[in-house]
């Protein structure tokens, strides 16, 4: 009966490095949502799965952006080379299908120095 | 574009007074709303939702109205109740695309 689950909840790494996020959505939710909440800004939408694939990758923000999900479950959002402007916290959210009430993790905050 | 608005970055009641947070947005396709709460270190988390056919829906405390010829929604909660004390956000989805737009949010805080 776990909620969403979010690795690492702290990231702080160097310009340049590559990073990786894991999401664990709730058991059974088909639907899985990458969104960014940079400081002072409202939640941006960056990526939604169903099952493995992602119909709508339309928010994110560049290709150094990218995520996988695999088995309908775990999802990873990796961003290469990161840069200063991708500081924020990234959050994942599930569905039991799509448009219901989505389920947020507690977010990776990330910070690029 | 921003299309979900949330105009009041903050706003400040009294307990035991009504809360009233509001939402403006431009898509006209949006049929669907939502409001989620945040508290500090946590994900959102859902708390009331409004379809477009409805103008208004009310779960305990909380109230969500619709005026869709004015393209807004609030969220009325009353009382307030220190615990309520967060940030609040409005977000709309367009009937079968998945995409939720979020609102940038209102921190509101509820004064003992």
């Amino acid at each position: 009966g776990a909620g969403v689950s979010q690795s690492p909840s702290n990231k702080v790494t160097e310009k340049g490095k590559d990073v990786e996020l894991r999401c664990d959505p709730i058991s059974g939710h088909t639907a899985l949502y990458w969104y960014r909440q940079s400081l002072g800004q409202g939640l941006e939408f960056l990526i939604y799965f169903q099952g493995n694939s992602a119909p709508d990758k339309s928010g994110l923000p560049s290709d150094r952006f990218s995520a996988e999900r695999t088995g309908g479950s775990v999802s990873t959002l990796t961003i290469q080379r990161t840069q200063q402007e991708d500081s924020a916290v990234y959050l994942c959210a599930s569905s039991l299908v799509q448009r219901e009430t989505q389920y947020f993790g507690p977010g990776t905050r990330l910070l690029v120095l | 574009d921003q299309q979900v608005k949330q105009n009041s970055p903050s706003l400040s009641v009294q307990e035991g007074r009504i809360s009233i947070l509001n939402c403006d947005y431009t898509n006209s396709m949006f049929d669907y709303f939502l409001w989620y709460k945040k508290y500090p270190a946590e994900g959102p988390t859902f708390l009331i939702s409004i379809s477009s056919i409805k103008d208004k829906n009310e779960d305990g405390r909380f109230t969500v109205f619709l005026n869709k010829s004015a393209k807004h929604l609030s969220l009325h909660i009353v009382p307030s109740q220190p615990g309520d004390s967060a940030v609040y956000f409005c977000a709309a989805s367009s009937g079968g695309y998945q995409k939720v737009t979020f609102g940038t949010g209102t921190k509101l805080q509820v004064i003992p």
